[in-house]
């Protein structure tokens, strides 16, 4: 069983829907959790971070993790087709290795995103 | 301000053939992780590096290795090319390696082996 699973999608969602997102984790460990939006030939780029259960808001996009079930999810409202991309659910904790250490990223394997208009 | 910037963009190497991939990050920032991504196997952590040293190193052979200099510019060399290691590899910088502070990734190196 990986670490963090998320639905691979494709998913495909006419223009203004609301678009659900979602990842579930094992490893009860991990501290921080993020969404990275990944756009074809491009590097991800960091939408949303959270540390604690609960919602956090940010314009058209609310991140939600529940710590208890180990389940975070993205919701985008309004989508337009700009939003089409590859949303990444990433998750950190503090590893250490031979005295040094440092928070390390796990990633899902992505959502494909497609917003008609 | 400058991104992070990855060179080169593509690749096209034979099996057994080495290949070396450098990373700038921000400036001012110390920590640079290398990632590879695959289809099959998503993005994977490669290694960490901060202040030149390797904090931190995924579960990758030896075959992969990294290093850091004194400008914080990291490169990455994979020696004896395997058709399997075929993948986007991208780098990431952060000012202090915090991950929840959020990494900044580059557009990566398209490494083709054949």
């Amino acid at each position: 069983q990986k670490e963090v699973e998320q639905d691979p999608g494709p998913l495909s969602v006419p223009e203004g829907a609301i678009v659900s997102l979602n990842c579930t984790y094992s490893n009860s460990a991990f501290q921080y959790f993020m969404w990275y939006r990944q756009y074809s030939r491009k590097g991800p780029e960091l939408l949303m971070y959270t540390y604690s259960s609960g919602n956090k808001e940010d314009g058209r996009f609310t991140a939600q993790v529940d710590k208890s079930s180990k389940y975070i999810s993205l919701f985008i409202r309004d989508s337009q087709p700009s939003d089409s991309a590859t949303y990444l659910c990433a998750m950190s904790v503090y590893e250490e290795n031979s005295g040094a250490g440092s928070y390390q990223l796990t990633f899902g394997k992505g959502t494909k995103l497609s917003v008609i208009p | 301000k400058a991104g992070v910037t990855q060179t080169p963009r593509y690749l096209i190497k034979t099996r057994g053939q080495q290949v070396t991939l450098s990373c700038s990050p921000i400036s001012g920032h110390r920590s640079v992780s290398w990632y590879q991504q695959t289809p099959g196997q998503g993005l994977q952590f490669l290694f960490e590096y901060f202040s030149e040293t390797q904090r931190n190193k995924g579960n990758f052979p030896g075959r992969f290795s990294g290093r850091q200099f004194s400008n914080s510019r990291s490169e990455m060399n994979v020696s004896t090319l395997e058709l399997g290691d075929s993948a986007l590899y991208l780098c990431a910088s952060s000012s202090t390696g915090i991950a929840n502070y959020g990494y900044t990734f580059g557009s990566g190196t398209r490494l083709t082996v054949v």
